[in-house]
């Protein structure tokens, strides 16, 4: 079956700096889907990628599929508190299931 | 207001009982979905549902049940053989499967 990878587990950044979280699967993907869910709350979605090599952008996210369609990344530059949360892949096989990565868990620095 | 609804917020029960999440949304949506966060993890799917009367398991059914008879209701029943129930549920629709999901609110279950 599908095994997906989310790295790294947790991120504690400073205020200001850029980090990137990593979604790696061991097949190939059909799209992928990027969550993002506040302490106590629900996943909110951020951002669908369908083609190959495909990159988005959404102010400060920049998303990335890679040329494989097997793995995806998720950078956000000048992080700021707001950026708190845990970050969900949602990689789509193969099959209606929709199920998500482990998460990265963003902590941000004052 | 559009959305999807899950009730109640919290949810106590003693050991033993079976307990049913309710599910509602009006987004008109085919697809959806329960799922189980514990404390500090990800999302594991229960079960799922891409049309009315029909269910499939997920990765962790076992101790759950489902039912469709409706589109718009999605009710879990979390039976007294699921053995570590104390947890946070999560349900969420999508137009169709592969598409962007909306989730509830959740309900935080705890078993004493």
């Amino acid at each position: 079956g599908q095994q997906v990878m989310q790295i790294p587990q947790y991120q504690h950044v400073q205020e200001g700096e850029d980090f990137t979280t990593y979604c790696n699967s061991s097949t190939t993907l059909s799209n992928i889907q990027w969550y993002k869910q506040r302490p106590g709350g629900h996943p909110v979605f951020l951002i669908q990628l369908v083609k190959s090599g495909e990159v988005k952008k959404q102010k400060r996210l920049t998303f990335q599929f890679g040329e494989a369609k097997k793995n995806s990344s998720l950078h956000i530059t000048a992080t700021q508190t707001t950026d708190v949360g845990t970050y969900f892949c949602a990689p789509q096989a193969a099959g209606n299931k929709l199920t998500f990565g482990g998460g990265t868990r963003v902590l941000v620095k004052p | 207001d559009g959305g999807i609804t899950q009730s109640p917020k919290y949810l106590f029960r003693k050991e033993g009982q079976n307990v049913t999440l309710s599910c509602e949304q009006n987004l008109n949506h085919d697809a959806m979905y329960w799922y189980r966060q514990d404390p500090g993890q990800g999302l594991r799917l229960i079960y799922y549902s891409q049309i009315v009367n029909d269910f499939q398991k997920g990765d962790i059914a076992e101790g759950y049940s489902v039912s469709r008879e409706k589109k718009e209701s999605f009710p879990l029943t979390v039976t007294s053989a699921q053995k570590n129930p104390t947890a946070f549920y999560l349900c969420a629709s999508s137009t169709r499967p592969n598409t962007e999901a909306f989730f509830g609110q959740g309900t935080r279950l705890t078993v004493v």
